[in-house]
């Protein structure tokens, strides 16, 4: 079973609006963490957010954030005032449980492409 | 702002070779990691090292890989009899313990092209 389900094979959005990108998780296991991550087409992967399970407020990182709805296993990324820089994939994964030890699971993917 | 580097950034090899990819984590960093990217497709985990000692490892992982980490700054993920389906970027990625978020910081990637 997918540990990690991303929807949305690509979502577009304009410039300067907000996007809203999908992510839900499978673990019965009350710790873990929630990542998100951005690779832009040079390749390299960029840390964006970490949202933890025992967190009480959704994690918020500049013009990110975490919708994080715990019952419903859901990690939503959330970016606002889209910019034709943030076109790029965007990967959720998940560690668990939560220990500096345990491998990331990535999710597919989702692609993000910002129009003028 | 320290970072993880990787080397190298390209590597072509025949069919049947060995490869190594290095890398080299964050200094103060514990734990390593090796995951791979097929073009288009999601991040696959691959091993993780700690304390000088495999963690983890997935299905992928096969008997024909191993890491090293033989001074206190290099990680090597060697390949053996690489196949056409080795083909695929390789990260490798560090996290330091204790870290209160726990991400991993990436490499900018090796590509790996098997002909």
């Amino acid at each position: 079973a997918q540990k990690i389900t991303q929807t949305q094979p690509g979502m577009f959005v304009q410039e300067k609006e907000a996007v809203t990108l999908d992510c839900t998780y499978d673990t019965s296991d009350p710790s873990y963490g929630l990542f998100w991550y951005k690779q832009p087409s040079s390749g390299e992967m960029i840390f964006l957010i970490y949202q933890g399970s025992y967190d009480q407020q959704n994690a918020t990182e500049g013009r990110y954030s975490l919708n994080f709805q715990k019952a419903r296993k859901s990690a939503n990324l959330v970016i606002s005032a889209s910019q034709l820089g943030d076109s790029a994939m965007y990967f959720c994964a998940m560690r668990e449980p939560y220990s500096g030890n345990t491998p990331l699971v990535f999710g597919k993917g989702t692609r993000l492409s910002v129009i003028a | 702002e320290p970072e993880v580097t990787q080397t190298p950034s390209h590597q072509v090899t025949q069919m049947g070779q060995e490869v190594i990819l290095r890398c080299v984590p964050i200094s103060n960093h514990l734990y390593f990691y090796w995951y791979r990217q097929i073009l288009g497709q999601k991040v696959e985990f691959l091993v993780s090292f700690y304390n000088n000692e495999i963690s983890e490892k997935s299905e992928i992982f096969d008997d024909r890989f191993s890491v090293e980490r033989p001074d206190g700054s290099n990680f090597t993920l060697k390949i053996r009899s690489t196949k056409l389906e080795d083909s695929a970027m390789y990260f490798c990625a560090s996290s330091e313990q204790g870290l209160n978020t726990g991400e991993l910081f990436f490499g900018e990637g090796s590509r790996l092209t098997v002909l």
